[in-house]
């Protein structure tokens, strides 16, 4: 089943733009990754925000987690046509299901 | 390119054969996992192995038999398949797999993918 819902579905802008995705999920977590994935490639992991941190920054990319609203964010800043792919949440459950599920994915085009 | 190898890039079969996916990593991790991915969804999982035995097996039809030989295999045997078996069979690996039974701590470590193998059962 799926744990995390992200929205938009899809999101098209021009290069050098910023790109915020967000994602809400519903059970209590340990941790919430971001990964991307490039057509008919596999998943990269791009960064991990545990359940005590609210934010979390790796190069361009910053994420934020309110656990009170059970959601999160992915910034990506001064974006490149590189860029584009499908991104992903996903939630680790704290409870006894002991594996990651993945929310529904948004799919970014930057356009050059 | 990925430190996940998973072979065939490619297969196409047909609903009576039977034919294997492979899948290798040597980053000394001791959980490894398949998903499966329709196109336009998120991955799914179908099994976990955690120190080589089967840890997690999402109610996943039996015509799908996993296997983990050692710590560094991992294969999904096909058998009489269904045309809505059709996707992508993604391999992934992380750290931490700990022992089968009741966990007392997560897995909480970044999985790492293979780039996958398309399957198309004719």
């Amino acid at each position: 089943s799926q744990q995390g819902e992200e929205d938009p579905q899809a999101l098209s802008i021009q290069e050098g733009e910023n790109a915020t995705m967000n994602c809400s999920y519903k059970t209590s977590i340990n941790n919430l990754q971001w990964y991307r994935q490039n057509s008919g490639r596999g998943l990269v992991h791009l960064i991990l925000i545990r359940s005590n941190e609210r934010e979390k920054h790796s190069g361009r990319l910053r994420v934020t987690l309110d656990t009170s609203k059970k959601s999160s964010s992915l910034l990506i800043t001064a974006s490149r046509a590189a860029d584009t792919a499908s991104y992903f949440c996903a939630t680790f459950s704290s409870g006894s299901a002991r594996q990651l599920t993945f929310g529904s994915g948004t799919q970014l085009t930057v356009l050059p | 390119d990925t430190e996940v190898t998973q072979t065939p890039k490619h297969l196409v079969m047909g609903m009576t054969n039977k034919k294997s996916l492979k899948c290798e990593q040597h980053m000394g991790h001791r959980a490894m996992y398949w998903y499966k991915q329709k196109a336009k969804k998120p991955p799914e999982l179908m099994f976990v192995y955690s120190y080589e035995k089967l840890s997690i097996n999402e109610s996943v039809p039996s015509r799908f038999s996993p296997e983990c030989p050692n710590s560094s295999l991992l294969n999904l045997h096909l058998h009489a398949l269904q045309p809505e078996d059709s996707a992508l069979y993604l391999c992934a690996s992380s750290q931490g797999g700990r022992l089968p039974g009741p966990i007392k701590g997560p897995y909480n470590s970044p999985l790492h993918f293979g780039n996958g193998t398309r399957l198309t059962v004719t």
